[in-house]
């Protein structure tokens, strides 16, 4: 299957700082990735979608102004959390999809963002 | 995307089968059936997908009830490490559709 990479795997920052995750599709080129969140003990919820070369997608209650996504080539997406909160805390995690009808959709390792 | 239902947990016993039932009463005819799984603290990974058929890979099987209303995920021979949340999501074939997850199954693989 495909290869994805998340970095870092895990990131603790201060309060009001900013964190950079980025997803790299290694060995497919990738014209959308998708964004999830997931808290605690609960599912995976889509955050936006990735478009390369133009703007992201954002699901509804997800501020685009405070989680910044750059698709600026067909491998890489980058993920940016600004002026971070506890409640930011979180295990942030990408995804891609070939782009071939009904392929399955390959994940990257997850990113664990925890805002001291 | 159609609503998916599956228990909330199981157990199974180390080296016997697992079956993890799907409901997914609500399917319409260009939507398939993905299992995936996640183990604690990892991205999910793909387990086995089909449509109408039933499937096997070397990871599991899927047996899709006729109507098309619920399906099976087998693990025939579950180990310690196939501990995980197993999800069930039903999807059309549009390949810009991203996956919606549910509660998923918390299945428990025991020595």
């Amino acid at each position: 299957g495909a290869v994805v990479s998340q970095h870092p795997s895990w990131v603790i920052c201060k309060s009001g700082t900013s964190v950079k995750i980025e997803c790299r599709s290694l060995d497919f080129q990738a014209t959308t990735m998708f964004w999830y969140r997931q808290f605690p003990k609960q599912s995976l919820m889509l955050m936006a979608t990735s478009n390369e070369g133009s703007k992201a997608t954002y699901e509804q209650g997800v501020e685009k102004d405070k989680f910044l996504i750059n698709h600026a080539s067909l491998t890489l997406s980058t993920l940016t959390v600004t002026s971070a909160h506890p409640e930011d805390s979180s295990f942030y995690i990408c995804s891609v999809r070939p782009g071939e009808r009904n392929t399955e959709a390959f994940f990257g390792q997850g990113t664990r963002l925890t805002v001291v | 995307d159609a609503k998916t239902t599956q228990p909330p947990s199981m157990d199974c016993a180390e080296g016997r089968a697992a079956n993890l039932p799907c409901n997914h009463s609500t399917i319409s005819g260009n939507e398939y059936v993905y299992w995936y799984r996640q183990i604690h603290s990892q991205g999910p990974q793909y387990i086995i997908h089909g449509l109408k058929n039933n499937e096997t890979n070397e990871m599991a099987s899927l047996i899709i009830t006729e109507d098309r209303k619920s399906s099976t995920l087998i693990l025939p021979h579950a180990t310690l490490r196939d501990t995980a949340v197993y999800y069930c999501i039903v999807r059309a074939n549009n390949a810009g559709n991203m996956l919606t997850f549910g509660g998923g199954t918390r299945l428990m693989v025991k020595p």
